[in-house]
């Protein structure tokens, strides 16, 4: 069955350190994959995305996510924190073909903390 | 209004009331799609329309009725909600058959079942 998997439900980084949210997926073929983030009370907003071609994707506010085929991984990695970067992030992917065309799955999101 | 825009953003309703969720995008799509976010559980995709026919239910029961009048709008009909239907729900559109599947989503409506 399709699914994505995001080992970590919470995590907590201080501000100017690094951080790597971990994504796995499962899926019969190469699917888009997708990070959003979302802030309290607010809907999701997409920070990158991987279509094809370059496996290292750069998307907004300094995020950056690598696809890596052989481990059927998307890590999303930020090489320094702000506190702005406090919210939940989602992993998710999209079939390219078929009749779910367009449906994305969710994984359960990582919550990130940052201290000051 | 650009984007995708939901009214109510809060919304509060006893188990015995009628009331209906609203969904606008502005951004010329082909789908849209009504989410459900609970605590502590991935976001639940509950039904999805293409060109304003519904392609996708995912076994929501019949308390929820979504309405898909135009490419533009959905809506989301609620009547003798429980309280475990307390919730963020949220509404997504995309441009399918456009080469990707990136969702656009709205701010969502929460919802709190008394």
């Amino acid at each position: 069955a399709q699914s994505v998997t995001q080992p970590d439900i919470h995590i907590t980084v201080s501000e100017g350190a690094s951080l790597e949210l971990r994504c796995n997926y499962s899926y019969g073929a190469t699917p888009y994959l997708f990070w959003y983030v979302q802030s309290p009370g607010q809907g999701l907003q997409l920070l990158l995305k991987y279509f094809s071609g370059d496996t290292l994707v750069q998307g907004i506010k300094g995020f950056e996510a690598e696809f890596k085929r052989s481990q059927s991984s998307f890590n999303l990695r930020k090489p320094s924190v702000h506190w702005s970067d406090a919210a939940e992030y989602f992993c998710a992917v999209g079939a390219r073909y078929g009749g779910s065309q367009g449906n994305l799955i969710f994984g359960k999101g990582t919550k990130l903390s940052v201290k000051p | 209004e650009t984007g995708v825009t939901q009214t109510p953003r809060h919304l509060v309703m006893g188990m015995t009331n009628k009331k209906s969720l609203k969904c606008e995008q502005h951004l010329g799509h082909n789908a849209m799609y009504w989410y459900k976010q609970s605590a502590k559980k991935p976001l639940e995709l509950m039904f999805v329309y293409s060109l304003e026919e519904r392609v996708e239910n995912n076994s929501v029961p019949s308390r929820f009725s979504p309405e898909c009048p135009n490419s533009s709008h959905l809506f989301l009909h609620l009547h003798t909600l429980q309280p475990e239907d307390s919730a963020l729900y949220l509404c997504a559109s995309s441009q399918v058959g456009a080469g990707n599947n990136e969702q656009f989503f709205g701010p969502g409506t929460r919802l709190t079942v008394l």
